[in-house]
């Protein structure tokens, strides 16, 4: 069974702009989450979708959106970006269950000069 | 308040030999998953053992172990005869379940860098 992927793997983008990532889940997996993993904040939760509803939300400001689609793939968007922007976004999937094991793609580094 | 803890953030161990990570949790769900994860320096996070809040035994899977003492909240990860690939940054993470607000989100510890020796 195919993984979970992100597409596209890395990205540089400048100061204002926006972007769209995308993830495509483990077939059969519902739950799709979002995570951005920086050296100085670690890895932090940004929200999760499941039957295309926000399940739930981290502590991330309005420009970081998500939406999940009716094949559970998912895209996430961050709009006027920010120096701070720049990390590695990590997408996860799982069964449906909150607490059923994530499994992780290999992420999008995105750089925002 | 923080809800994963990993005091270690480096560990040392020889090929061949057993490690134990550390990672404490808080939570006053019931519910909760318990997971461990392995960063190699190429990014992609490796799933590599679950221990569920109501299992009643140590979760393995090959030569990952995970040692769970409820009471002390405490989810030790026990990898056996270490190997040069084992080196990586490894997370233990959590789920709470139940019908709080948390429901559903990972926490992530701040990770334990391993080095294996030869």
């Amino acid at each position: 069974k195919a993984g979970v992927t992100q597409t596209p793997r890395y990205l540089i983008k400048t100061r204002g702009q926006q972007v769209t990532l995308s993830c495509s889940p483990i077939s059969g997996h519902r739950s799709v989450s979002w995570y951005q993993q920086t050296p100085g904040q670690g890895l932090q939760f940004l929200f999760e979708y499941f039957s295309e509803t926000q399940r739930n939300k981290g502590n991330f400001p309005g420009r970081f959106s998500g939406r999940q689609f009716s094949n559970s793939r998912s895209e996430m968007n961050v709009s006027t970006l920010e120096l701070g922007d720049s990390a590695l976004y990590l997408c996860a999937s799982s069964l449906a269950g909150v607490t059923d094991t994530q499994y992780f793609g290999p992420g999008t580094r995105l750089t925002v000069l | 308040a923080q809800k994963i803890t990993q005091t270690q953030p480096g560990m040392f161990v020889q090929e061949k030999e057993a490690v134990t990570l550390d990672c404490t949790y808080d939570t006053s769900d019931p519910s909760y998953g318990l997971f461990w994860y392995k960063q190699p320096s190429s990014g992609e996070m490796i799933f590599l053992i679950y221990q569920g809040s109501y299992d009643q035994q140590n979760a393995t899977e090959g030569r990952y172990s995970l040692n769970f003492q409820k009471a002390r909240k405490s989810a030790n990860l026990v990898i056996s005869a270490s190997q040069l690939g084992d080196s990586a940054m490894y997370f233990c993470a959590m789920r709470e379940g139940g019908g709080n607000t948390n429901a559903g989100k990972s926490t992530f510890g701040d990770g334990t860098t391993l080095t294996v020796k030869p």
